[in-house]
């Protein structure tokens, strides 16, 4: 089975902190992608990757930063949380202009 | 720029009944079209896709048509079960420059027994 894995189901953290979500894929895709899930919003494309050490601004990127040193592994970075990043993240990786898979969500609570 | 959009939820039925969900697309180029399901507490699964016009993308006794003269991809299932309770969206890729999928809003079902 392909299998995209992100490294928490729930996280909490105070508002000022450094966060980092992790998402790994096993599928060797060359494309991969956070979203954020806000209920009425659908999802919305923070930041995407095309290669190693290679991203792109998605539609909401603000506040937002990302790695990408290894295929498999893309990292999404909050440098100072605030609560208005209180959402569901989604990581998905995709294979040129295949379906994308996603991962099982990341719930954060920034208090 | 790229942007779906659809019914609003929730949607509440009973078990065996009809289900249509609106989908409605604006794309430049020629995009592939997909239907996404997200269980509670889960991430997104496909559940269909269409990659050209006229296409019928079908999985689990669910439908829908990619119809470019109307610009639509609704989804439709003949019987309802209250396993089917989910949200679903509709999702679209226009693969020229950036790889990522453009979502609608997403449209919950409630199957009732």
């Amino acid at each position: 089975d392909v299998k995209v894995t992100q490294s928490s189901r729930y996280l909490v953290k105070r508002t000022g902190e450094k966060v980092f979500l992790e998402c790994v894929q096993d599928m060797d895709h060359e494309n991969m992608f956070w979203y954020r899930q806000d209920p009425g919003l659908g999802l919305r494309l923070i930041y995407f990757s095309y290669d190693v050490k290679m991203k792109e601004k998605g539609d909401i990127p603000e506040g937002y930063s990302v790695s990408r040193e290894k295929k498999e592994r893309f990292s999404l970075i909050l440098e100072s949380a605030s609560t208005n990043q209180t959402s569901m993240y989604l990581c998905a990786s995709r294979l040129a202009d295949t379906e994308a898979f996603f991962g099982q969500g990341t719930r954060l609570t920034v208090v | 720029g790229d942007s779906v959009t659809q019914m609003e939820g929730p949607v509440t039925l009973s078990e065996e009944a009809f289900l249509t969900i609106n989908c409605t697309y604006t794309a430049t180029g020629y995009p592939s079209l997909f239907w996404y399901v997200q269980y509670p507490g889960e991430g997104l699964q496909l559940l269909l896709k269409a990659t050209k016009a006229d296409d019928k993308g079908s999985n689990k006794g669910f439908e829908a048509t990619y119809r470019k003269e109307t610009t639509s991809f609704h989804l439709e299932k003949g019987s309802v079960q209250v396993s089917d309770s989910a949200v679903y969206f509709c999702a679209l890729s226009v693969d020229t420059g950036r790889r990522a999928l453009t979502f609608g809003s997403g449209t919950r079902l409630q199957v009732q027994p």
